[in-house]
């Protein structure tokens, strides 16, 4: 069991550009989360998959933000037009059937 | 919608002694979770302890447990024998099953040190 990564760990941007993270879950999870996480706060929920289907969305999630799981194992999310204020951690989490979330290390992405 | 307070921005605990970190939530469910989890400095999120709502015992897991009042929907979590690897931000956290999904919501975190 290798557990959930994340690629990059960090990533500087200046703001308006695209930016794109990866999240590799646990190889048998056919749930995959993606939270956010701001200084001071704890995580967010942005989005929820099931194998390669997007169920849920946060409010949080703007129309600049877009995930996918295309085959039902990694997935992407992607920043549009980059904002000082998408300055944060985002955190990557997969599970199995039921509540039991396993969190990746997260990408700390910086927008100047 | 559900809210989970942890009113304890910032605590510390002497090594060896015993700490208690507070939270309370507020949910209309009927069926949910808890969790407390831990985030060390610069690393990830790990789970330390869950409580599934319908039971009324208490979880525990080695030097950490829990006291579950349901009634007063407070969940907080005791750390026994305090180390320094315990050191670091712990979470609150509350899901439902909502559409299939377990969406953690969170609490802002209580800061704890261990002393030496």
């Amino acid at each position: 069991d290798t557990g959930v990564s994340q690629d990059p760990r960090h990533k500087i941007t200046k703001r308006g550009q695209n930016v794109t993270f990866r999240c590799d879950p646990i190889s048998e999870h056919n749930r995959l989360y993606w939270y956010r996480q701001t200084l001071g706060q704890g995580p967010e929920f942005l989005t929820y998959f099931q194998n390669e289907a997007q169920l849920e969305k946060s409010r949080l999630l703007s129309d600049r933000f877009s995930a996918e799981r295309p085959k039902g194992s990694f997935s992407t999310l992607e920043i549009q037009r980059t904002e000082q204020g998408d300055s944060a951690m985002y955190l990557c989490a997969s599970s199995r059937e039921g509540a039991m979330l396993y969190f990746g290390p997260g990408t700390r992405l910086t927008v100047l | 919608a559900q809210t989970v307070t942890q009113s304890q921005p910032e605590m510390s605990v002497q090594e060896a002694e015993t700490v208690t970190l507070s939270c309370t939530y507020d949910t209309s469910e009927n069926n949910y979770y808890l969790f407390w989890y831990k985030q060390p400095p610069s690393r990830q999120m790990i789970l330390v302890i869950r409580q599934e709502a319908y039971k009324q015992q208490n979880a525990t897991e080695n030097r950490f447990s829990v006291n579950f009042q349901k009634a007063a929907k407070s969940f907080s979590l005791k750390i026994s024998d305090s180390q320094l690897g315990d050191t670091a931000m712990y979470f609150c956290a509350s899901a439902y099953s909502g559409a299939g999904s377990y969406q953690l919501t969170f609490g802002k975190g209580t800061k704890l040190s261990v002393i030496p």
